[in-house]
């Protein structure tokens, strides 16, 4: 039940924009995304309800599109504290709250 | 602030050893998490626990189990630790359904 994340890895310019994808096999009833700093824990960045609603944060916003089980990262004009490894995580909302995580996608930002 | 803790930062293990990983929190926060984190697999769901007693496995439960005897502790138990066991386990809690995951600081478990 593992989503998949592409790209892997990503290196930017400061300024520059990217976009991170999170596609999942089964039905959702929300997507999260964290960013992991080299050893350290992974930090929420934001939580995406079923609706299909776009949140925004600062630079960093994201969608889902519930109907084809994904959800997109969108990084404007990034900044080199942006580096790190982004996650998608995902539930079901069926059953038990389950909680599963993407293959994660290495994002370096270069001055 | 809301704490998690994972007993070690860093364990280092025989193969064919019992290990135990324990995780603890002191948000009164019903749902924990154990996942295995690896380079190119992301991380994975092992086992989760929903309540005292309660559990469900994840993508990856073999050579695994799990124990919550108390709400604040989830125990990962690897029965037999082997080579490919070798990894960062990271303990995650949240309160109900689609809330903001809280991570452990991670314990990176060596196999030899």
């Amino acid at each position: 039940q593992q989503p998949v994340q592409s790209p892997q890895a990503v290196i930017l310019r400061e300024g520059e924009d990217a976009v991170i994808n999170c596609s999942s096999s089964k039905a959702l009833y929300s997507v999260h995304w964290y960013r992991q700093k080299h050893g350290e824990a992974p930090v929420f960045l934001m939580i995406l309800l079923k609706g299909g609603e776009q949140k925004g944060h600062d630079k960093i916003s994201a969608s889902f599109n519930e109907k084809k089980q994904q959800s997109s990262l969108y990084l404007t004009a990034s900044q080199l504290s942006y580096s790190g490894t982004y996650f998608c995580g995902t539930d079901t909302g069926i059953g038990a709250n389950n909680l599963f995580f993407g293959t994660g996608t290495r994002l370096t930002v270069i001055p | 602030d809301v704490k998690v803790t994972q007993s070690s930062r860093y364990l280092v293990k025989r193969t064919g050893e019992k290990v135990f990983l324990e995780c603890v929190q002191d948000m009164d926060h019903e749902n924990m998490f154990w996942y295995r984190q690896d380079p190119g697999l992301g991380l994975r769901l092992i086992y989760f626990s929903y309540d005292v007693k309660m559990k469900e496995k994840g993508d990856i439960p073999e050579g695994y189990s799990v124990s919550r005897e108390k709400k604040e502790r989830f125990s990962l138990i690897l029965e037999s630790a082997s080579t490919n066991q070798t990894s960062m386990y990271l303990c995650a809690i949240t309160q109900g359904m689609s809330t903001e995951a809280f991570f452990g600081q991670g314990t990176r478990l060596t196999v030899v």
